[in-house]
């Protein structure tokens, strides 16, 4: 099976950048999203296709992806970012999740 | 507006059965993939099923394989998730969800499934 990895927790000061890794075995290769989940509700698509934005979803979550590593950006956080992130790529015909990181927004 | 609504949450017994809904509005629901991922504290998110639009090609996670049955009513916009011979660890709140590019483009609000003697 295909395993991601997340770190659990970042800190991040308001209106500071916070950077959320999520590694894989040639993970450049795929094609990553990443979602938000605040508590007690569903998660919703942040970025797809590893750098592009839903509509709606503000400028400031930048996403990227290459070779191991595929990057979640969030540039002037602000405290409606705290929440948890988790990353998503295909294996075998299927979707894989990271594990979550949670974003604590000091 | 795109929505997705779940129903069907319960109680079950273990070794037991409960079925899941999940009525779509808002979009061509026939021209979608559909998807239902399952969440519980301990595993995190994880993929348990997925249909294409005309039910011709079906994915099952492993762990849930021999014992669910996902279907779909285009005509009733519904997605479906039988789930039979449910164990403890099928404990979780279960999500449908919209396959878009690559992605799981809107989610439902979540249904839970206890499942204890």
């Amino acid at each position: 099976s295909y395993d991601l990895t997340q770190p659990p927790s970042v800190s991040v000061s308001p209106g500071q950048t916070a950077t959320i890794t999520c590694s894989g075995n040639k993970l450049g290769d795929k094609y990553v999203c990443w979602y938000q989940q605040k508590p007690g509700q569903s998660p919703v698509l942040v970025i797809y296709q590893d750098t592009k934005r839903p509509s709606g979803i503000p400028e400031r979550f930048s996403g990227s992806n290459s070779a191991n590593t595929a990057t979640l950006t969030i540039s002037g956080t602000q405290a409606v970012d705290e929440a948890d992130y988790f990353c998503q790529a295909w294996d075998s015909g299927t979707e894989v999740f990271g594990p979550g990181t949670k974003v604590t927004v000091l | 507006e795109v929505q997705l609504v779940e129903s069907g949450e319960g109680l079950a017994q273990p070794g037991g059965s409960l079925r899941l809904s999940c009525a779509a509005s808002g979009f061509s629901f026939s021209d979608k993939t559909m998807h239902w991922v399952r969440q519980t504290p301990g595993r995190g998110l994880e993929f348990v099923s997925s249909i294409s639009t005309n039910g011709d090609h079906i994915y099952y996670a492993d762990s849930v394989k021999g014992r669910f049955t996902i279907s779909r009513d285009n005509s009733k916009n519904t997605l479906y998730l039988q789930m039979g011979s449910l164990r403890a660890e099928d404990m979780a709140v279960y999500y449908c969800a919209i396959e878009g590019d690559f992605c799981l483009d809107v989610w439902g609000q979540g249904t839970t499934v206890t499942v204890s003697s």
